[in-house]
């Protein structure tokens, strides 16, 4: 249990387009999505807690206009990052809280790896 | 001083041999903390969680925290190559919702 996934896998892609990542909680009802990004070599820096049908909180110094989230629904949460930068290629992963577990633990998904030409 | 500090490492372990991963807190009022393991190139996946002061164990891991020094700590019987990987301490603190606060990793290499 517990299992969400991530679409796509990986995404090359010119500067100045646009890039959607999917994020789905598989097997149960996520309360909170969260999305993170890593650079290589680097820990995990939170961008934006989402949370279905209200408007995701994001984190100090991340561009809500550049960084785009919906969440859709208890299952779906989706990441845009639009006129996307070489600057933006780094790895990104969301991680979903399953609904009704005490300690709320963030079960990740397998990420999203963004390059930008 | 950073809110969640672990020593990067690397801390390389001879197979069999007994793996302690150290994490300390800034937050004295933090609730849940979280042991993840990484891949290189994967996302992390949970080892396991503890928020009472004392062990934990879960097979070959366990966790110990201690909250009157804000310290946490992960310890790995029996280490396999398998568990080369970097481990990420991560850390709910008060008022912080359901936010985590990841370390940057111990990267540990367990060697043959």
């Amino acid at each position: 249990g517990a299992v969400v996934s991530q679409h796509p896998s990986r995404v090359i892609c010119k500067s100045g387009t646009s890039v959607k990542i999917e994020c789905r909680s598989l097997d149960f009802q996520a309360t909170t999505m969260f999305w993170y990004r890593q650079f290589p070599k680097q820990s995990l820096m939170l961008m934006a807690t989402s949370n279905e049908g209200s408007k995701a909180t994001y984190e100090q110094g991340v561009e809500k206009d550049k960084f785009l989230i919906n969440h859709a629904s208890l299952t779906l949460s989706t990441l845009t990052v639009t006129s996307a930068h070489p600057e933006d290629s780094s790895f990104y992963i969301c991680s979903a809280t399953l609904a009704g577990e005490v300690q709320e633990t963030q079960y990740f998904g397998p990420g999203t790896r963004l390059l930008v030409l | 001083q950073k809110e969640v500090e672990q020593n990067s490492g690397p801390l390389s372990v001879p197979e069999g041999a007994i793996a302690s991963l150290n994490c300390t807190y800034s937050d004295r009022g933090s609730q849940s903390f979280f042991w993840y393991r990484q891949y290189s190139g994967k996302s992390p996946e949970l080892i396991m969680f503890i928020y009472s002061n004392g062990d934990k164990e879960d097979g070959r891991f366990t966790a110990q925290l201690n909250k009157a020094s804000q310290y946490v700590s992960l310890l790995i019987r029996d280490s396999q190559p398998s568990d080369s990987a970097t481990y990420l301490c991560a850390v709910k603190k008060t008022g912080g919702g359901n936010k985590l606060t990841f370390g940057t990793g111990t990267q540990l290499k367990v060697e043959l």
